[in-house]
């Protein structure tokens, strides 16, 4: 499966403290996108990052990215509950398909 | 950003029926739509990809019959299960973007959960 693992699977963090979470993936890529879903909703976009950047950021996400390792990480810096929710990393291999990882389930507690 | 609804939200159907789902783009012509299906606490699987006006793309292990994907226009797509069981029942996701750039991002509809009885 070209499917992108995700890690950890599950957090459980205070609000103002940082979340991260890990994806690795198999395949040669083009870009790599990171989406949130909250409970039973559609997916909203937080940041696209490309195969020849190594970190971008966009208010309190920042996104980097190993093509060596075949690997991307999220951070939430400052946390706060509204952040609660499953957040995916997908690849986009050139072609028009995007290819999910497994989410991470985040939970943040007041 | 663009807006993509979905309808219904929710459905619940008897097992042989068919049920149909549709996937607007409100704002924006859709060159390309995709259709997503997500199991409890699980990632989305990509089920088919389709163009405006061409045949539906479907990927490895999705029965084209079962799953009939229809893309009348730049802004409609419409998934119809066909002759619905219990295993059908899921959480259907459609997207769409517009140009052919890898980079460009996909929008999503809320979703339809589908309960098959």
């Amino acid at each position: 499966s070209q499917q992108g693992e995700e890690d950890p699977q599950a957090l459980s963090i205070q609000e103002g403290e940082n979340a991260t979470m890990n994806c690795s993936y198999k395949t040669s890529i083009n870009n790599l996108q990171w989406y949130r879903q909250n409970s039973g909703r559609g997916l909203v976009h937080l940041i696209l990052i490309r195969s020849n950047e190594r970190e971008k950021h966009s208010g309190r996400l920042r996104v980097t990215l190993d093509t060596s390792k075949k690997s991307s990480s999220l951070l939430i810096t400052a946390s706060r509950a509204a952040d609660t929710a499953s957040y995916f990393c997908a690849t986009g291999t050139g072609f028009q398909k995007l290819v999910f990882g497994t989410g991470t389930r985040l939970l943040v507690s007041p | 950003g663009a807006v993509v609804s979905q309808h219904p939200s929710r459905v619940i159907c008897k097992s042989g029926t068919s049920v149909k789902i549709e996937c607007r783009s409100l704002d924006f012509q859709a060159t390309t739509m995709f259709w997503y299906r997500q199991f409890p606490k699980k990632s989305l699987m990509l089920m088919a990809t389709s163009n405006e006006g061409s045949k539906a793309t479907y990927e490895q292990g999705v029965e084209k019959d079962k799953f009939l994907i229809n893309h009348a226009s730049l802004t409609l797509s419409t998934l119809t299960v066909t002759s619905a069981h219990p295993e059908d029942s899921s959480f259907y996701i459609c997207s769409a973007r517009f140009g052919t750039s890898s980079y460009n991002e996909q929008f999503f509809g809320p979703g339809t959960r589908l309960t098959v009885l």
